[in-house]
């Protein structure tokens, strides 16, 4: 069974800190998926990567980046954090791109105070 | 743009009842469609899914019905019991890398 951890469930963080939201599958997936999850507006995609190195943006990609160094590891950085990013945060992987379903993580939730 | 309409936004029923959650996709190119279940506090996790091939499928007491035509596809949960309650999001993907997603509908069953 796919296993895909996020490092934190439950982080609190400053207005203006630099963010790190960590995610590790061990199905060695290519493809790997930051979402954010907020109510009424299901799951909205922030960045996908479908190769290390490799990264594009999602629909809501304006003050996100992404990391993938190691085919593992998905990584989204919050370069300066804003309240309007208090979130739940949840990531994801895929065998294929393209009528394949997602595998998600417990997820992360986020406040920015 | 893209979007995948989902109706109810809530949902309450009895237990042994049956439950309907219809979905409207605007991509004509989605060829794939799952859908996904989330407990409290848990991650979604998918239930069922039905390509643009088929009409229906059907999974002990799930199933999914897919109208191409008029771009509607649905979710079908019969005998419904207490561990039934979660949010279901639809979801529709052109292919890709792209996966829309519906708001979600909260399914409140009733013991």
């Amino acid at each position: 069974d796919v296993k895909v951890t996020q490092s934190s469930r439950y982080l609190v963080k400053r207005t203006g800190e630099k963010v790190f939201l960590e995610c590790v599958q061990d199905m060695d997936h290519e493809n790997m998926f930051w979402y954010r999850q907020d109510p009424g507006l299901g799951l909205r995609l922030i960045y996908f990567s479908y190769d290390v190195k490799m990264k594009e943006k999602g629909d809501i990609p304006e003050g996100y980046s992404v990391s993938r160094e190691k085919k593992e590891r998905f990584s989204l950085i919050l370069e300066s954090a804003s309240t309007n990013q208090t979130s739940m945060y949840l990531c994801a992987s895929s065998l294929r791109t393209g009528g394949s379903p997602l595998h998600f993580g417990n997820g992360t939730r986020l406040t920015v105070t | 743009g893209e979007n995948v309409e989902q109706h109810p936004s809530t949902l309450s029923v009895q237990e042994g009842d049956s439950a309907v959650i219809k979905c409207t996709y605007s991509d004509s190119a989605s060829n794939y469609f799952p859908w996904y279940k989330q407990e409290l506090g848990k991650r979604p996790q998918l239930i069922i899914d039905i390509r643009s091939n088929v009409g229906e499928k059907k999974d002990q007491r799930i199933a999914v019905t897919l109208n191409k035509t008029a771009k509607h596809f649905s979710l079908h949960i019969t005998e419904t019991q207490p561990e039934d309650s979660a949010v279901y999001f639809c979801a529709a993907s052109p292919g890709g890398f792209k996966t829309i997603f519906g708001a979600g509908t909260r399914l409140f069953v009733k013991a």
